[in-house]
């Protein structure tokens, strides 16, 4: 069964350290979204790319996180300096195509504490 | 206005009862609406889907109820099991985009 993986599961860091997320897609699936989950905002996009591509990262606090996909198998997020308010729970996601009602298939999460 | 109001917060029903968890949204663009179903540990998985040309979708014990003109709509589990106990997230997003706006989310707990 396809599925998205991501690593580290869990990350506990100091205050100011940098944070970097991976993210591995379904092979195949040219579109991937990085999402946050916390129990305040619930989950929210921060950003996705089509075809290696950034399409949207307006949910990104641009100052401290970069997104990027260096391959098609391969999805970062990184934080740098990361801060306590970054806890969170952080989700990849994949889809087949652009389509909008392709479903998004969603790693386990990196569940992230700054401490 | 981009916002998906979903209530309740949380739900308890007995096993062998109708789960019910309604959304609102404000956003007419709005054109696609899946919800989602998210177990301890776990991401967020597509339960069940609806566009806004049909009033009902059902898949199984899952039914999604959309009320066009009032712009709401609901998902119904019939005959709920303990193993249905899940967070559920309702979402909607507009044609020709990719962003997907989700409500805030229902912890559902179905007593054995």
């Amino acid at each position: 069964d396809a599925r998205v993986t991501q690593t580290p599961r869990d990350k506990v860091t100091e205050m100011g350290q940098e944070v970097t997320m991976r993210c591995q897609p379904i092979l195949g699936h040219n579109t991937v979204f990085w999402y946050r989950q916390t129990m305040m905002q619930g989950l929210e996009l921060l950003a996705y790319f089509r075809n290696r591509a950034p399409l949207d990262d307006s949910g990104m606090p641009k100052d401290r996180f970069s997104a990027e996909m260096p391959d098609a198998t391969l999805a970062t997020l990184k934080i740098q300096p990361s801060e306590p308010r970054d806890s969170a729970v952080y989700f990849c996601a994949s889809a087949p195509t652009a389509l909008q009602d392709q479903p998004q298939h969603f790693g386990d999460g990196t569940r992230l504490s700054i401490l | 206005q981009q916002q998906v109001k979903q209530s309740p917060q949380s739900l308890i029903v007995q096993k062998g009862g109708i789960s019910i968890i309604n959304c609102a949204y404000e956003n007419t663009a709005f054109d696609y609406f899946p919800w989602y179903q998210q177990f301890p540990g776990k991401g967020p998985a597509l339960l069940i889907a609806i566009r806004p040309d049909v009033s009902e979708k059902k898949e199984g014990r899952f039914t999604i109820s959309f009320n066009k003109s009032a712009k709401q709509f609901s998902l119904h589990i019939m005959d709920s099991q303990p193993g249905d106990s899940a967070t559920y997230f309702c979402a909607a997003s507009s044609g020709g985009g990719f962003k997907t706006i989700f409500g805030a989310g229902t912890r559902l707990f179905v007593k054995a």
